[in-house]
């Protein structure tokens, strides 16, 4: 089954403490990206990847790190999160110019 | 700067009627658009997409309608179902379709009455 894939689905954590939010698709998608969905703003893309090794920065970057060192796994990571990184997080993967997108990981930061 | 605006937060529409959500565009680069489905605890998914070449395209019940000269799309539903109650995310990019970022609006509440 195509699918995009993200653990953990739900995490808490405390400030500061580093976390990594993995991203899996099986599609072979060249690009992929991550967003946050937050009330009142829509998705917001954090970080985006056109292909292996090739990642730029999105609207809402800060914060944030990306790694792409193979085609099916595009992790988001946290360094030291912050209480306002609490969101809704969706990786998606695109073919053409639609996303798929994951199940998204819910992130509490307290 | 919100480039893409969904500037009804809500609607509610009676079960078999026509359900019309409304997207407004500023960016005159965006050439592809795109409507998105999300349920509560789910990831959005992907309903129907119009490429600006085009002013309307439709898949079964659901139908987009570009207006290129007003910056404006919308989704008609027809007829309208229960199961249609979503959250709905209009987006746009402004690659004509290729691998490219796509722009989201805010999101519009669809509840369908029984």
């Amino acid at each position: 089954e195509a699918q995009v894939t993200q653990n953990p689905r739900y995490l808490i954590t405390v400030t500061g403490k580093k976390l990594t939010v993995t991203c899996s698709q099986n599609m072979n998608h060249e690009y992929m990206s991550w967003y946050r969905q937050d009330p009142g703003l829509g998705l917001r893309q954090i970080y985006y990847s056109m292909n292996v090794e090739v990642t730029d920065k999105g609207d809402v970057p800060e914060g944030y790190k990306v790694s792409r060192k193979e085609k099916r796994n595009f992790p988001l990571i946290l360094e030291s999160p912050s209480p306002n990184q609490t969101s809704l997080y969706f990786c998606a993967s695109s073919y053409g110019g639609t996303q798929y997108f994951g199940p998204g990981t819910r992130l509490l930061v307290l | 700067d919100q480039q893409v605006k969904q500037n009804s937060p809500s609607l509610s529409v009676q079960e078999g009627r026509i359900s019309i959500l409304n997207c407004d565009y500023t960016n005159s680069m965006f050439d592809y658009f795109l409507w998105y489905k999300k349920y509560p605890a789910e990831g959005p998914t992907f309903l129907i997409s119009i490429s600006s070449i085009k002013d309307k395209n439709e898949d079964g019940r659901f139908t987009v309608f570009l207006n290129k000269s007003a910056k404006h799309l919308s989704l008609h539903i027809v007829p309208s179902q229960p199961g249609d109650s979503a959250v709905y995310f209009c987006a746009a990019s402004a690659s004509g379709g290729a691998n490219s970022k796509l722009t989201f609006g805010k999101g519009i509440t669809l509840s369908v009455r029984p």
